[in-house]
């Protein structure tokens, strides 16, 4: 999508190692968000920035912690892999949340075997 | 806080019918209601939105309509075509510092043709 990338696009990784997805952005948007979809859940937040070093949790932020350095970053990192973080992980960001919503990255698919 | 509601999980329709969607939310507050569209492997995209001081709004086969006072609102798919076909989300915005959306968990719709 157009001015958000997610890297990588898919990871397998081990149970136990930490993993860190990035989420980039051109748009100087102020929020960034990091949500994961699995089925019959929907999206579910993970953590969300609502400026640099800002950040707060979302319903489902056990095992994640996230960094927001710069404007355009925002990393997600499993601190430890489990299992029942296989999941599909968007990024979304926004600038007026109640004017324009988001914007979503195109996703990263991680396994963790 | 917010709690969006969203029927049903799936939708089946021939091609040339109409297909609705239909979401309640919780909070009277709640002001901007966007719906986003998924197809596989994609991250989901804006295709549509309502905010509270407007009852409907249509973007050539597609619509919203919003009822305040019973807080449900849904979205209208006129001439379905199999491109239609993917998950659609609705999603709430009910502001005062929270900075993000609710979403519905999702309803996949199939366009038979």
């Amino acid at each position: 999508d157009a001015g958000i990338t997610q890297s990588p696009r898919h990871k397998v990784t081990e149970t136990g190692t930490p993993v860190t997805l990035r989420c980039h952005q051109t748009e100087n948007h102020r929020y960034m968000y990091w949500y994961r979809q699995d089925p019959g859940h929907g999206l579910r937040l993970i953590h969300y920035s609502y400026g640099v070093k800002d950040t707060d949790k979302g319903e489902v932020s056990d095992g994640y912690s996230v960094s927001r350095s710069k404007t355009e970053d925002f990393l997600l990192t499993l601190e430890s892999a489990t299992s029942s973080q296989t999941s599909v992980y968007f990024c979304a960001i926004s600038e007026y949340v109640e004017s324009y919503g988001y914007t979503f990255g195109s996703g990263t698919r991680l396994t963790v075997v | 806080g917010e709690n969006v509601e969203q029927h049903p999980s799936t939708l089946s329709v021939q091609e040339g019918d109409s297909a609705v969607i239909k979401c309640t939310y919780s909070d009277s507050a709640s002001n901007y209601f966007p719906w986003y569209k998924q197809e596989l492997g994609k991250g989901p995209q804006l295709i549509i939105d309502i905010r509270s001081n407007v009852g409907e709004k249509k973007d050539q086969r597609i619509a919203v309509t919003l009822n305040k006072t019973a807080k449900h609102f849904s979205l209208h798919i006129t001439e379905t075509q199999p491109e239609d076909s993917a998950v659609y989300f609705c999603a709430a915005y009910s502001g005062a510092g929270s900075y993000q959306l609710t979403f519905g968990k999702g309803t996949k719709l199939s366009v038979i043709p």
